[in-house]
């Protein structure tokens, strides 16, 4: 079982919805981040916490340690938006899910 | 502010050649790290650096060497190349803040290798 669980693995949108993707996790750690793929294939990292919410534009990313448990929101999505995002949690290392597609049509 | 330069962004191997996939960053991070990205399975980590002259296996080390003796360059080894490393690779560097806590990571665009 992966340490770090992503769903869906696939999401397609209609411009302009409200989107959600899920990161599970099942080990203790220091920090969780969200990342974004580019179609183009570079990765750039859009957040990183340790708890409770961040906010940075459209996106909002949220995490409940408890439950082992991160959202990340995308509010009045966009084509421009489409690409791969990805959870990646740390304690001794780095450990990644394998990411949810996402494309948003217009 | 050149960020994580990684070379070359292609390569073509044959079974059992060598060679270097260069990495260097300019934001003077002491943390550096090299994953490869497999299709359904997410970055694994290859190898991973606190600082000049201290490298350490992560994941999937197996079939690679790195070396440290910079703050800006992590070259990442391949010895005898075989099929199974046909991937994309990836440099990351960050900053490591108090206690160790490393801080957000700047990737590098990516190496796309294929042995053949």
């Amino acid at each position: 079982k992966n340490e770090v669980e992503q769903s869906p693995q696939n999401l397609t949108a209609q411009e302009g919805e409200f989107i959600t993707i899920n990161c599970s996790y099942s080990v203790g750690i220091s920090a969780l981040h969200w990342l974004q793929q580019h179609p183009g294939g570079g990765i750039v990292s859009l957040f990183m916490l340790s708890s409770g919410k961040k906010k940075h534009g459209r996106l909002i990313a949220t995490i409940n340690i408890q439950e082992k448990h991160s959202s990340l929101h995308i509010t009045a999505s966009h084509p421009r938006d489409s690409a791969v995002y990805i959870c990646a949690v740390r304690y001794d290392d780095m450990r990644f899910g394998a990411g949810t597609r996402l494309t948003v049509k217009p | 502010n050149a960020g994580v330069t990684q070379t070359p962004k292609f390569q073509v191997l044959k079974t059992g050649q060598s060679m270097t996939l260069q990495c260097a960053q300019d934001m003077n991070h002491e943390y550096m790290s090299w994953y490869r990205q497999d299709p359904g399975m997410g970055l694994r980590l290859i190898h991973y650096s606190v600082g000049a002259g201290i490298t350490d296996q992560g994941e999937v080390p197996n079939g690679y060497n790195v070396s440290r003796s910079t703050t800006e360059d992590f070259p990442l080894r391949l010895l005898s190349a075989a099929p199974s490393q046909t991937s994309v690779y990836f440099c990351a560097s960050s900053r490591v803040g108090l206690a160790g806590r490393r801080d957000i990571q700047y990737f590098g665009a990516g190496t796309r290798l294929s042995v053949l």
